[in-house]
């Protein structure tokens, strides 16, 4: 069964670092890539970029390019999205998702929320 | 960077009648679009790819038509379960881009 398992929910101050995972099970992590997605309160869904374990090729929306960073660890099959200084504006729901290349998100993570505050 | 545009924003419908949903691509994306279905405090769920295609265990009353630039969600019969909102995603090529979503409301 392929799951998609994200860390839990943050609570963080602004200017603070922080890392989120999503750990994936049930299938060849390396054949698939995993994008992440930002839905903020009561908005859609906003693609921020997406990585290739395999060989860490890494994709970004122009949005978000310089803002994130979007890593992966074949070892223990887990990708990750990290901020270096939060702002309140990244307070938001984080989902990841699986997909091949050229098809839709197939498998979605449980979404981590990440709340921001002075 | 293809922009989608969902229509309406909100659709308000009486459970049992048919709700009608559109997505337009601001360039052709020949038929590399998904339609998901996000209930509240949910992840979004796959219902529809490559345009028409059900996603796995997705009823027959869900279904997708269009290609190139314009694109439409149809479900038939609505149950209870199926108020929720509607979100249109290219898979054309890099940035993969959402649409804002349409939020179905019973009536």
């Amino acid at each position: 069964e392929v799951q998609l398992v994200q860390s839990g929910a943050e609570v963080k101050r602004l200017g603070e670092s922080l890392k989120i995972s999503c750990k994936a099970s049930g299938y060849k992590f390396t054949s698939y890539w995993i994008g992440w997605v930002r839905q903020m309160p009561g908005k859609g869904l906003e693609w921020m970029g997406a990585i290739y374990p395999d060989d860490s090729d890494a994709r970004y929306s122009s949005s978000f390019q310089g803002q994130v960073t979007i890593s992966a660890d074949k070892s223990v099959n887990t990708a990750y999205l990290q901020w270096i200084s939060l702002k309140a504006s990244d307070s938001a729901i984080y989902f990841c998702a699986r997909h091949d290349f050229g098809e839709p998100f197939d498998f979605w993570g449980q979404g981590t929320p990440v709340a921001v505050s002075s | 960077e293809i922009v989608m545009t969902q229509s309406p924003a909100t659709l308000s419908v009486f459970p049992g009648e048919r709700a009608t949903l559109s997505c337009r691509a601001s360039q052709d994306i020949d038929s590399n679009l998904a339609w998901y279905q996000q209930k509240p405090g949910q992840a979004p769920r796959l219902l529809i790819y490559a345009a028409s295609t059900r996603a796995t265990g997705v009823p027959a009353r869900f279904s997708g038509s269009g290609s190139g630039t314009e694109f439409t969600l149809t479900i038939r019969s609505l149950q209870s379960e199926d108020f929720a909102v509607y979100h249109c995603q290219h898979y054309n090529y890099w940035p993969l881009t959402f649409g804002q979503g349409t939020r179905l409301e019973i009536k």
